[in-house]
């Protein structure tokens, strides 16, 4: 199994609070990807990151932020949490190129009340 | 744009049945197609994949051909066990923008004994 983490795995938090999900990799891949699975939305990605320190949008980012000031470490803060985002967060990490593969994490089921 | 289309869920088999879950897309250029298999309270993980078109992928007893003509990479596999039971998910690389996957919706498939 590709080496990748998240962490917490489950979280209830109150609405309004920020929180923060970490995704930890030793594969050394250089790309990192957040994604939220929603029943009927299949995956949709929040950001991603190309390197140390390089980031971009993905289609639902608004309400979320990320940070890569490590290879192996990105983390995802929802700044203040909404119940609209209680959702379960994957992040991902691939290598450059097409037809690479994309390995996942567990999964971090995230609830606010 | 870039989408998939996958057919609706959840599809209920019977042990040893033919499986056929239907998948679609809409592309620019000439994308890989991917099929991911997420297994219950799990992440994805890479069934199979193909990059060119009349590729064939295959594993674990399933299989799907990348048709251009069609826009299509159905998954197929011959007979169904009920550890097969899992939500797949269809997914294309785009071929800019940083190799970003799009996602179906994913379709649960029930096999009972």
């Amino acid at each position: 199994d590709a080496g990748i983490t998240q962490s917490p795995r489950h979280k209830v938090t109150e609405t309004g609070t920020p929180v923060t999900l970490r995704c930890h990799q030793t594969e050394n891949h250089r790309y990192m990807y957040w994604y939220r699975q929603d029943p009927g939305h299949g995956l949709r990605l929040i950001h991603y990151s190309y390197g140390v320190k390089d980031t971009d949008k993905g289609e639902v980012s608004d309400g979320y932020s990320v940070s890569r000031s490590k290879t192996e470490d990105f983390l995802l803060t929802l700044e203040s949490a909404t119940s609209s985002q209680t959702s379960v967060y994957f992040c991902a990490i691939s290598e450059v190129g097409g037809g690479t593969e994309a390995f996942f994490g567990q999964g971090t089921r995230l609830t606010v009340v | 744009g870039n989408s998939v289309t996958q057919m609706e869920g959840p599809v209920t088999l019977s042990e040893e049945a033919f499986l056929t879950i239907n998948c679609t897309y809409t592309a620019t250029g000439y994308p890989s197609l991917f099929w991911y298999v997420q297994y219950p309270g799990e992440g994805l993980q890479l069934l199979l994949k193909a990059t060119k078109a009349d590729d064939k992928g295959s594993n674990k007893g399933f299989e799907a051909t990348y048709r251009k003509e069609t826009t299509s990479f159905h998954l197929e596999k011959g007979s169904v066990q009920v550890s097969d039971s899992a939500v797949y998910f269809c997914a294309l690389q785009r071929t800019n923008s940083n190799y970003q996957l799009i996602w179906g919706a994913g379709t649960k498939l029930i096999i009972k004994p």
